[in-house]
């Protein structure tokens, strides 16, 4: 069965340091992953998909993440964080024989410092 | 192109009660899924339609349902409101469905209280 797992419930950075949100999966499929984002009282909004093409997919908002399977990983970056970055954001995979069903982890709280 | 759109945005029912919501997909959008929010549990998905078909359902009772019509809106609904219910409900659409190749496109919610 798929899974998720975001190993942090909460990062905060200070605006202009890199941000880190780490994720690993469980797959017994080859997976499609995503990051999705959800600020405060709206919906989620997708920040960028892998689906078995290059390993390290660039998505919106200058936010980036890399597949590595060996380390069933899919760790979300970004260079510099900015205030309006402050959100949940979550990790997210789907498996062949899942259909359209996504399997959601538990959700990482950034909060940014000024 | 407008988004996904849900209402009503938020409802405040009583235990007991029944409740629908209304989804409706990003034009040319086939397929529509359902999720609930909530605190404890986190996000879990409820069901996926595609061409008017239930293709998918997750782990809930079958006092939650839903259908699909022909031009793609979907609705659920929760009979025999129970307090743990209380929830925000997403509606996410997709082109078709497909093991994650078609991006999920998600609505603002709705926000149900049950009180």
């Amino acid at each position: 069965a798929q899974s998720v797992t975001q190993l942090d419930s909460h990062v905060s950075v200070s605006e202009g340091t890199p941000v880190l949100l780490r994720c690993n999966y469980s797959s017994s499929y080859s997976p499609s992953l995503f990051w999705y984002v959800q600020h405060p009282n709206k919906g989620l909004q997708l920040l960028l998909k892998y689906t078995s093409a290059a390993t390290l997919v660039k998505g919106i908002n200058g936010f980036e993440a890399e597949f590595k399977k060996s380390e069933t990983s899919f760790h979300l970056t970004k260079p510099s964080a900015h205030m309006s970055d402050a959100a949940e954001y979550f990790c997210v995979v789907t498996g062949s024989n899942q259909g359209g069903k996504l399997i959601f982890g538990q959700g990482t709280e950034l909060s940014v410092k000024p | 192109k407008a988004g996904v759109t849900q209402t009503p945005r938020y409802l405040i029912k009583t235990r007991g009660q029944q409740v629908t919501l209304s989804c409706s997909p990003i034009s040319g959008h086939r397929s529509v899924s359902w999720y609930q929010q909530t605190p404890g549990q986190g996000l879990q998905f409820l069901f996926e339609y595609f061409s008017e078909t239930q293709r998918n359902k997750g782990n809930f009772p079958g006092r939650f349902s839903g259908r699909q019509f022909s031009n793609s809106r979907s609705e659920m609904n929760v009979s025999t409101l129970e307090l743990g219910d209380s929830a925000l409900y997403l509606c996410a659409s997709s082109l078709f469905p497909g093991q994650g190749v078609y991006e999920q496109y998600f609505g603002p919610g709705t926000r149900l209280t049950v009180t």
